[in-house]
């Protein structure tokens, strides 16, 4: 497998743009969850979903932001409009459950700055 | 709620010399907890788990870990550390049925 595959990898956009980013989880995990990277912060769940449903929003910041996933082996992050303090990098996981022993593998994440 | 805490942002080590990176958490229920690495510019790379039974853990690259569950630690260990060991370190928990969560990270730096 390809492993957890994330576009694009860099992003570099204005202040008030619309920003997407793109993620296809490895095939036949149920679970995928979308990570924010900042040195401020470090690593902060934002969302998750299991078998395409969202599970808990509660760490998407604001309602600049949002995320979908349409079918099983499809999500995006948007965050309309976007502002300097987004620049971080995100990272999409997936993982075949949330219990126990198993580990969540993470895609090479997307660096994303607002200028 | 389940929580991680590196209480080192940065761990210095010679090269040959045994390393440490620390990590203690708290959880509700029974711990699962994780290693994952992180080399520049990339994703985090899974490293080692605990699996229940195992005091002592064994994972990728010659790394360790190290239960304890009186001081509630999972301390990663190697016994001789490499220049290419340099990466930033996250130490997770779950409890059942949840997502990981992660800690703040350690970088460590291995000097030649």
């Amino acid at each position: 497998d390809a492993g957890v595959i994330q576009s694009p990898r860099h992003e570099v956009t204005e202040m008030g743009q619309e920003v997407t980013l793109r993620c296809k989880p490895i095939s036949g995990h149920d679970y995928l969850f979308w990570y924010r990277q900042t040195m401020m912060r470090g690593l902060e769940l934002l969302i998750y979903f299991n078998n395409n449903v969202p599970i808990d929003d509660s760490g998407m910041p604001e309602d600049r932001f949002s995320a979908k996933m349409p079918n099983a082996s499809f999500s995006t992050l948007k965050i309309q409009p976007s502002e300097p303090r987004d620049s971080a990098v995100y990272f999409c996981a997936s993982s075949l459950k949330i219990q126990g022993t198993y580990e969540q593998y993470f895609g090479p994440g997307t660096r994303l700055t607002v200028t | 709620a389940q929580s991680v805490a590196q209480p080192e942002d940065q761990v210095n080590v010679a090269e040959g010399n045994p390393l440490t990176v620390k990590c203690t958490y708290s959880v509700s229920g029974n711990p699962y907890l994780f290693w994952y690495v992180q080399y520049p510019n990339r994703g985090l790379q899974f490293l080692l788990k605990y699996i229940t039974g195992d005091n002592l853990v064994k994972g990728s690259y010659g790394f360790e870990a190290e239960f304890n569950k009186s001081q509630t630690s999972f301390h990663l260990k190697k016994p001789s550390a490499l220049v290419s060991d340099s990466a930033l370190y996250f130490c997770a928990v779950r409890d059942d049925w949840t997502p990981l969560v992660f800690g703040k990270g350690t970088r460590l730096s291995v000097i030649a």
